[in-house]
């Protein structure tokens, strides 16, 4: 069964860092393209970065450009996101999925990230 | 661009529905059209890719079409049930940008 976990959320005071990782199983990780997208409380879901199969190209919402990293490493099934000086308007269910020419196939249940001082 | 969706819609069960995604510039290009349907408390899914296509396992009571003249796509569910009760995205593309209109909620009452 195909399964996307992510995790690496948590609270965290406004400035800090987190960095959150989703993990693949059951399929062929480096054969896909992968994304972020989050929910923030009591709004619409928002696409926030995508990554080539091999990571070299990448590509952010200019909401988060300059602060957020999306990466991936195919020899641990893993994809990341590094999130630095986060903002209260951050807070959010984060999701994974996995990308099959250009669209998702594949949503893993999210993480969610709180950041309040 | 902007993605513009109703903010809400209801309908009864075994009705039919219909939500609306207007591009506010550009063309809306058919086959770079998606919809997600994302019930509280868990994972989105998609359920419409292409424009019109459905994924293995999304019932074909749902349909998705495009309008190159009103530059808008269209999701309908058809026989309604409780269980369509969810929040709607559409969602296209500028470039390498993924663009998501704002969602629309549909209640089945």
């Amino acid at each position: 069964e195909v399964q996307l976990k992510a995790s690496g959320g948590g609270l965290v005071k406004p400035g800090g860092s987190l960095r959150l990782s989703c993990v693949g199983s059951e399929f062929s990780f480096s054969s896909y393209s992968m994304i972020w997208v989050r929910q923030t409380p009591g709004k619409g879901l928002e696409w926030i970065s995508s990554i080539s199969t091999t990571g070299v190209y990448t590509h952010h919402a200019d909401s988060v450009k300059g602060r957020f990293t999306i990466s991936r490493d195919n020899a641990k099934n893993s994809l990341y996101m590094q999130m630095n000086n986060l903002r209260t308007e951050d807070t959010a269910m984060y999701y994974c999925a996995r990308v099959v020419s250009t669209w998702p196939d594949f949503w893993g249940q999210g993480t969610l990230v709180t950041v309040s001082s | 661009f902007m993605l513009t969706q109703p903010h809400s819609v209801s309908e009864s069960p075994g009705k039919t529905v219909t939500i609306s995604c207007t591009r506010s510039s550009g063309s809306l290009v058919g086959h770079f059209v998606q919809w997600y349907q994302h019930r509280p408390g868990s994972a989105p899914t998609t359920v419409i890719y292409g424009g019109t296509q459905r994924p293995s396992g999304v019932p074909d009571r749902f349909s998705g079409s495009v309008d190159s003249s009103s530059n808008s796509a269209f999701f309908t569910i058809s026989g309604l049930k409780t269980e369509d009760e969810a929040d709607y995205y559409c969602q296209s593309f500028d470039a390498n940008i993924w663009i998501l209109g704002g969602g629309t909620k549909l209640t089945v009452l």
